[in-house]
């Protein structure tokens, strides 16, 4: 299985920051990484596919980049309704898996 | 829009089979989707449990796979998930989920999630 490591676990930032999430693949899984932002009570939501595809609307302070092993998912000037927490996931390789999930508090 | 909605029984005693349906939203269930389940332990993060392909293809977690089976009823829009030999920690909030077989195969639709719990 491909394991998929977030840092950090947890994070706390102001509003308007600038936040950077990172996910590392245990092996390279080519672009093939979402991003999902999820906020207590709900299910999980869909920010960006193939590492830094925004989905249709999705605020563009959203942004992802990297491939191979390393991936970042960035939060520009970070909202209050930013308050969530967000996994990465690969589907290169099955079993689907999921970072461990990095939450991220408003200061 | 593309609507999921989980169905089933919220409490299941240890040792019995857990039982969900997935209802999809008309003209979702076609050619070029996936579907499946995910859970989530209460305060964890997301597991992946199975999946299914509109050619009727399975994919399971193999960590699950002795006791899952995922089916589909194409005639009915519906996704069907059994876990079998259930324990405590198969308690999870169980999300019905799927998306477009294309690029990195992003998850784009989720139900709202149904919690399963595991107690006698």
């Amino acid at each position: 299985d491909i394991q998929m490591t977030q840092s950090p676990s947890s994070l706390s930032a102001y509003v308007g920051d600038r936040v950077t999430i990172t996910c590392r693949a245990s092996q390279s899984i080519s672009n093939y990484l979402n991003w999902y932002q999820q906020k207590a009570t709900e299910a999980p939501k869909l920010l960006i596919s193939t590492a830094s595809g925004l989905r249709s609307g999705v605020p563009s302070r959203f942004s992802g980049s990297g491939s191979g092993t390393v991936f970042t998912l960035t939060i520009n000037s970070l909202q209050p309704e930013d308050l969530a927490t967000y996994y990465c996931q690969q589907s290169y390789s099955s079993p689907i898996t999921f970072g461990q999930g990095t939450r991220l508090e408003i200061k | 829009q593309v609507q999921l909605q989980e169905s089933g029984p919220g409490l299941v005693k240890p040792s019995e089979t857990l039982s969900l349906t997935c209802t999809v939203s008309d003209h979702s269930f076609i050619s070029g989707y996936f579907w499946g389940w995910i859970r989530q332990p209460p305060g964890r993060g997301l597991e992946w449990v199975a999946s299914i392909y509109h050619s009727g293809s399975t994919y399971y977690n193999p960590s699950l796979e002795s006791r899952v089976t995922i089916s589909e009823d194409t005639s009915r829009n519906q996704v069907s998930l059994k876990l079998g030999s259930v324990t405590a920690a198969d308690t999870a909030v169980y999300y019905c989920a799927g998306g477009v077989m294309q690029g990195s195969w992003p998850i784009a639709y989720w139900g709202q999630g149904t919690l399963v719990t595991v107690s006698s």
